[in-house]
């Protein structure tokens, strides 16, 4: 049983490259999230998507984008990383009673 | 004013002391709260929730929440070892069509033995 799925575990990149960021899983949830994770700042949301074909911006969404490739699949993609960028990424789905997020293991990106 | 406040901690017990975490919130609107534990480079991970005021029990962790006060709890008895870990709060309204949970920065408690 995976659960969430993150691809990859780790990730250094050079300012101004680009990179995407793959999540699946295997629960059958319609929602599905990405947040970013940094010292003394908790978890931020970056973008969800409340079912398949629709995203909607979170806390943090500039320098992002995301797709919901279909019900599984949830990515998102750094056009241009910059060094702020550096965090720990998680991606999570959601029960449908709206009660417990499955998280995946993380992507430690380190933008240099 | 944040939506949803925790202190951050870090917090520092000896092994088998009793543990209490604590949140507070600010939109009454919030119905369904819980607690999840990270473990040093893993993903958050439930442990409890609960959507009514009061206690709920499970093991040595209790929940505890306080609608009036907007307040919520967790406390840990016979605290162990294994229990090192940041613990975060989180919270959503019911019926609110899958968006998200809104979570407090974490509290990392640390047990010595």
């Amino acid at each position: 049983n995976a659960g969430v799925t993150q691809t990859p575990k780790f990730q250094v990149l050079k300012t101004g490259q680009s990179m995407t960021l793959q999540c699946a899983q295997d629960m059958n949830h319609n929602s599905m999230y990405w947040y970013r994770q940094d010292p003394g700042m908790g978890l931020r949301l970056i973008y969800y998507s409340a079912s398949e074909g629709t995203t909607d911006k979170g806390e943090v969404p500039n320098g992002y984008n995301v797709s919901r490739l279909n019900k599984r699949e949830f990515s998102l993609r750094l056009e241009s990383a910059a060094p702020s960028q550096t965090s720990v990424y998680f991606c999570a789905s959601m029960t449908g009673t709206n009660t417990e997020a499955f998280f995946g293991q993380g992507t430690r990106l380190t933008v240099v | 004013q944040k939506e949803v406040e925790q202190d951050p901690g870090p917090l520092s017990v000896p092994e088998g002391a009793i543990v209490s975490l604590n949140c507070t919130y600010s939109n009454s609107a919030f119905q369904y709260f819980m607690w999840y534990r990270q473990y040093s480079r893993k993903g958050p991970e439930l442990l409890m929730y609960t959507y009514s005021s009061g206690n709920k029990e499970d093991g040595r962790f209790t929940a505890q929440v306080d609608k009036s006060s907007k307040y919520i709890s967790l406390f840990i008895r016979d605290s162990q070892p294994s229990d090192s870990a940041t613990y975060l709060c989180a919270m959503t309204k019911p019926n609110s069509g899958n968006t998200p949970l809104v979570f407090g920065k974490g509290t990392r408690l640390s047990v010595i033995a």
